[in-house]
């Protein structure tokens, strides 16, 4: 069936660094890639999302890529700051439509250390 | 713009009894999720409404879970006889479109269920 798997679980990085998590998918007809960020008791909120015709997007320190070929995509985020600090979620959305449920990956908490 | 609202925040019960979980989406937004969120797990889907009716229920446990959207607003998650396995947090979100494919998926803060 279709599955999203996320990695690394935890990533621990000191300010000013650059952060990367990695996701992959095994439903090729997936157009869809958003990324959550969930903060400890929060609710999950959209950071960015890429669509299946675009390579690449960035909104300031964050970007995502997307190798539809190797079905993977990435998050990037650069210059990180103690507020970055949360559980990340990937998402796939099954099928090829836009109908499709979001699968989601199984997190990764990012800690960032001033 | 209000959020999606949930209620009881949290929810303690004894094994083999039953909870109820009520979701209100964003105002105007007809698609409508019922996500469970085991700790330390990603979002599954439990199931997707449009407007009143469902688009994708094919991990909704339904011998013990059922869920409704009268009037394709509101929305109640049940769970009958609950189970230890079934601790989890239970988030509602919506979006304006079906599938969240041109429209953010927005979610409410989660009901945090602990079966005993």
């Amino acid at each position: 069936g279709e599955n999203v798997e996320q990695h690394p679980s935890t990533l621990s990085v000191q300010e000013g660094d650059s952060a990367v998590i990695k996701c992959t998918y095994s439903d090729s007809a997936s157009n869809y890639f958003p990324w959550y960020k969930q903060e400890l008791g929060k609710r999950p909120q959209l950071i960015i999302d890429i669509r299946s015709n675009v390579g690449e997007k960035k909104d300031q320190r964050i970007a995502v890529t997307l190798n539809k070929t190797a079905k993977h995509f990435s998050l990037h985020i650069t210059e990180t700051q103690p507020e970055d600090s949360a559980v990340y979620f990937c998402a796939a959305r099954a099928g090829s439509g836009n109908t499709g449920k979001l699968i989601f990956g199984q997190g990764t908490t990012l800690q960032v250390k001033p | 713009e209000a959020g999606v609202a949930q209620s009881p925040r949290y929810k303690i019960i004894e094994k083999r009894q039953s909870v109820a979980f009520w979701c209100n989406p964003i105002s105007g937004h007809a698609t409508l999720y019922w996500y469970q969120q085991i700790l330390g797990q990603g979002p599954k889907l439990l199931i997707q409404f449009q407007n009143n009716g469902v688009v994708d229920d094919s991990q909704l446990p339904k011998d013990r879970f059922s869920a409704e959207r009268l009037k394709g607003v509101d929305s109640t998650l049940k769970i009958q006889p609950a189970k230890l396995e079934d601790s989890a947090v239970y988030l509602c979100a919506s979006s304006l479109v079906l599938g969240g494919g041109t429209g953010e998926l927005f979610f409410g803060e989660g009901s945090r269920l602990t079966v005993l």
